[in-house]
């Protein structure tokens, strides 16, 4: 079985300020993990994704993510936020044994200026 | 690359109507689609796997008979809400994976709100 726990439902920080949003995974099997950003009223758009290899992700939007087996953890990161950067964040596991993707609850950032 | 489209972004029917949405792989072939709802504030819900030429594979608690779809071909599925009730209004979303790829890669339609008066 899978699944996503994304650690706080909102989080608020100020333009410049670094954005860190915690995501830990369940897997039986080595996982695919996903980054995904949601705007309103919009579809998702992939940030990055993990699957094999590299730990540290990097993605669009000058966001990264490290995957760390012994946390169970994919944290997304930026170095500095942008106004631009507001939105809901949804981290996803999957794999390649065929199991469905599993979405987290999503994490909304606020960016103030 | 890889643009998913979804017809009608948005749609208000009344109490007991059917409604159709349709998705559309515009640049590439999806073997598989994936139908997904979102309530107000919440993450996304899968509905079904669908596979093109096969009968789509529902999650626990979804109703066939009231979501049906179809995959007739390698860049079109559609979400038919029948009968459709005030507690059908939500926001579908639908996601197209490569034939190319993996089920795990995923490419998103921008999403359908339905209000059902």
């Amino acid at each position: 079985a899978q699944s996503v726990t994304q650690l706080g439902s909102h989080v608020s920080v100020s333009e410049g300020a670094l954005v860190l949003l915690r995501c830990n995974y369940s897997s039986s099997v080595p996982p695919y993990l996903f980054w995904y950003v949601q705007y309103p009223n919009q579809g998702l758009q992939l940030l990055l994704k993990y699957t094999t290899g590299a730990t540290l992700v990097k993605g669009i939007n000058g966001f990264e993510a490290e995957f760390k087996k012994s946390e169970t953890s994919f944290h997304l990161t930026k170095p500095s936020a942008h106004m631009s950067d507001a939105a809901e964040y949804f981290c996803a596991v999957s794999n390649t044994g065929g199991f469905k993707t599993i979405f987290g609850a999503g994490t909304r950032l606020f960016v103030k200026a | 690359g890889a643009v998913v489209s979804q017809h009608p972004s948005w749609v208000i029917c009344k109490s007991g109507t059917s409604v159709k949405i349709e998705c559309r792989s515009l640049d590439f072939q999806a073997t598989t689609m994936f139908w997904y709802r979102q309530f107000p504030k919440q993450s996304l819900m899968l509905m079904a796997t669908s596979n093109e030429g096969s009968k789509a594979t529902y999650e626990q608690g979804v109703e066939k008979d009231k979501f049906l779809i179809n995959h007739a071909s390698l860049t079109l599925s559609t979400l038919t809400v029948t009968s459709a009730h005030p507690e059908d209004s939500s926001f579908y979303i639908c996601s197209a994976s490569p034939r190319t790829s993996g089920q795990e890669t995923q490419y998103f339609g921008p999403g359908t709100r339905l209000l059902v008066l």
